[in-house]
């Protein structure tokens, strides 16, 4: 069964650098998702990409993230500058439709700044 | 905007005996509600979903319910095992948008 994937599973970064995280979407899936979660807390939605450019975004994706699809697998998020509360797990997911479809989530991405 | 609230956020139960989680939703545009199982250290994965066309659904030992007039919906499991044991996940979806808004979570210790 096809599975998104993630990398890196661990990133530990200093406050200030840039990070980028990685994901690779179920092969036909059309619409890509980031989500984090903060240690302890619920799952919070960043972002969602459809037809390479982004469909939806919450208050937390500000000018400090930005993703980018730059070829046909790879789904990336830019943290540019980061800060310690950006420490938490960074999930990707990916779903043939939206809305009303199952997002298949990745293993995620744990960031840790220092 | 939508928001979830999931209740109780621990739940022990002894092995072999049911748990039932509850989450309310605010948005009546909401129609989509799924529920993830997360093992610790692991992703998210899918075990039911309910859509909002639909009062009940169960697969094998798992059911959801929905309420949409009280906007809440709830997962029952059976027979409950100590594979069963790790944190759940309700959310809620509108089929005009992308995002899922999930709950608080809650975490369910099977106790053998």
């Amino acid at each position: 069964e096809p599975e998104v994937t993630q990398t890196p599973s661990h990133q530990v970064t200093q406050m200030g650098q840039e990070v980028i995280l990685r994901c690779v979407p179920i092969s036909n899936h059309l619409y890509f998702y980031w989500y984090r979660q903060i240690l302890g807390q619920k799952v919070e939605f960043l972002v969602s990409f459809y037809n390479n450019e982004i469909s939806e975004k919450s208050e937390i994706f500000d000018d400090q993230f930005s993703v980018e699809r730059p070829d046909g697998s790879n789904f990336t998020l830019k943290i540019r500058s980061t800060k310690l509360e950006d420490s938490a797990m960074y999930f990707c997911a990916s779903a043939r439709t939206s809305g009303r479809d199952e997002q298949y989530f990745g293993p995620g991405t744990r960031l840790t700044v220092t | 905007g939508e928001n979830v609230e999931q209740h109780p956020s621990t739940l022990s139960v002894q092995e072999g005996d049911s748990a039932v989680i509850k989450c309310t939703y605010s948005d009546s545009a909401s129609n989509y509600f799924p529920w993830y199982k997360q093992e610790l250290g692991k992703r998210p994965q899918l075990i039911i979903d309910i859509r909002s066309n639909v009062g009940e659904k169960k697969d094998q030992r798992i059911a959801v319910t929905l309420n949409k007039t009280a906007k809440h919906f709830s997962l029952h499991i059976t027979e409950t095992q100590p594979e069963d044991s790790a944190v759940y996940f309700c959310a809620a979806s509108k089929s005009a948008g992308n995002q899922f808004y999930f709950g608080t979570g809650t975490s369910l210790t099977v106790i053998p």
